[in-house]
Parts: C-alpha cells; structure tokens; sequence
C-alpha cells in the first residue's frame, strides 16, 4: 500500500518548544524516509533523511526519530523558532528506489513567540 | 545555476481553456516531476519522467498531458480546464528517485498557483 500518513495536520508551538510532527506507513518495503519543509510561496525542500538501519538521526536543532516495529518515524524540531514556521511533509521510497518518493499530507507549523 | 524554473507564476483559465504550464531545469537531471498542492491534501504526483522521451501517469493524470523531448524541459499541459484543477502546481528533478547524501533529493520549482473559472 503505498500511503504515508502524517499527524498532526496542524501545529502551534511556543518559542523554544519542542515540535514534533508523527508520519506511518503499511508497507514494509519502504526504507528511505525524507522530511522536507516548504516556506509560503515556495517549493518544499529536502530537509533532512533516514533509513531504517539507524533508529534516530540529527542534524543541528532537527531530528528524525525512527521505530521500524511500529512502522512509524517522526520528526522533532528542538528549540523551536519563529524562522521554523512552515509546512514539513514526511515521505518515503521503497527500497527498489523504482518509484517516485510518496509524500504525507503534511503539517503546518507555527512558532509564536 | 537556476535550478528548477517554472513559468507563469501565476494564471487564471476559464472552464474550459487549455494551457501549458512550463518547467525547466539546468541541472542535468534525468528525472522529472509534475506535483499538484490543494490545502490539506499534500501533495498529489501527476506525471513524472525518467528521462528525454519517457513518461508516466502519477497518482492524478486525468485532464494532464506531458511531454519530454529534452533532458531539461518538462511541460504540463491542462487541456478543457475545470474548476477542479485550481491548485498549486510543483515541477521537481532529481538524479534518481531516491537521492541520499550528498545528492540532496528533489529540487522543486516555486510553483504555479492556477485558477480557473
């Protein structure tokens, strides 16, 4: 089944909060799983990525958290910043890599301050 | 380097026009996409290619036609537009569909908002 879903569609977090944003899958042959972040009138970029060899992955204030039992991964934004307001898509790419990658519905972030 | 250049920008139709909905890119990827973005709903692939003269149909190909006679040049035609096909369109490259470190993904155009009334 070739789903990705994503949860929450929206989220509001407090300056230098923590975001968490949550994405499962179905099917096992899924092994790549990219997060990308989309700024207001602008296309989605790659953000940061994970296979499921390692159970978590960071880069800078980003971090993917990954549980291959429970077919989920998700995404945490530590210290979270106005500047991180943006829409973030989780996606992923069964290991044939034959496929284009499938993109979750993605979650709308805001940071008030 | 441009990377990936969608034009226009922006475009009203009336049901039942056509257009074409341009996409270029200047980094020799061989693989291209056309994505469509309505609030809530992600995004939708319409059609994608692998490469000059090859094509196939995405999850939402109906009212969409494509073309790949050149490496850089991806258009997207919308033939007899209807009010459904009011959404944010994204052209994207890639070297593959998968690209891991240091080949950083998709890269994505800015998007074509179209209306059409």
């Amino acid at each position: 089944q070739q789903q990705v879903k994503q949860s929450p569609q929206s989220l509001i977090v407090q300056k230098g909060g923590i975001s968490i944003i949550n994405c499962a899958y179905e099917n096992t042959a899924f092994d790549y799983f990219p997060w990308y972040q989309q700024f207001p009138g602008k296309g989605p970029a790659l953000l940061i990525a994970i296979r499921p060899d390692v159970s978590e992955k960071k880069e800078g204030r980003f971090t993917i958290s990954f549980n291959k039992s429970a077919k989920q991964f998700s995404l945490h934004i530590m210290d979270s910043q106005p500047g991180d307001s943006a829409t973030y898509f989780c996606a992923a790419s069964p290991d044939s890599g034959n496929t284009p990658l499938v993109f979750g519905k993605g979650t709308r972030l805001s940071v008030i301050a | 380097n441009a990377g990936v250049t969608q034009t226009p920008k922006f475009r009203i139709l009336k049901i039942g026009q056509s257009m074409t909905l341009q996409c270029t890119q200047d980094m020799n990827h061989n693989y291209m996409y056309w994505y469509r973005q309505d609030p809530g709903m992600g995004l939708k692939l319409i059609y994608y290619s692998v490469g000059a003269g090859i094509t196939d149909k995405g999850e939402v190909p109906n009212g969409y036609n494509v073309s790949r006679s050149t490496t850089e040049d991806f258009p997207l035609r919308l033939e007899l537009a209807a009010p459904s096909q009011t959404s944010v369109y994204f052209c994207a490259s890639s070297y593959r569909f998968r690209t891991e470190a240091p080949i950083r993904g998709y890269t994505f155009g800015s998007g074509t908002r179209l209306t059409v009334v």
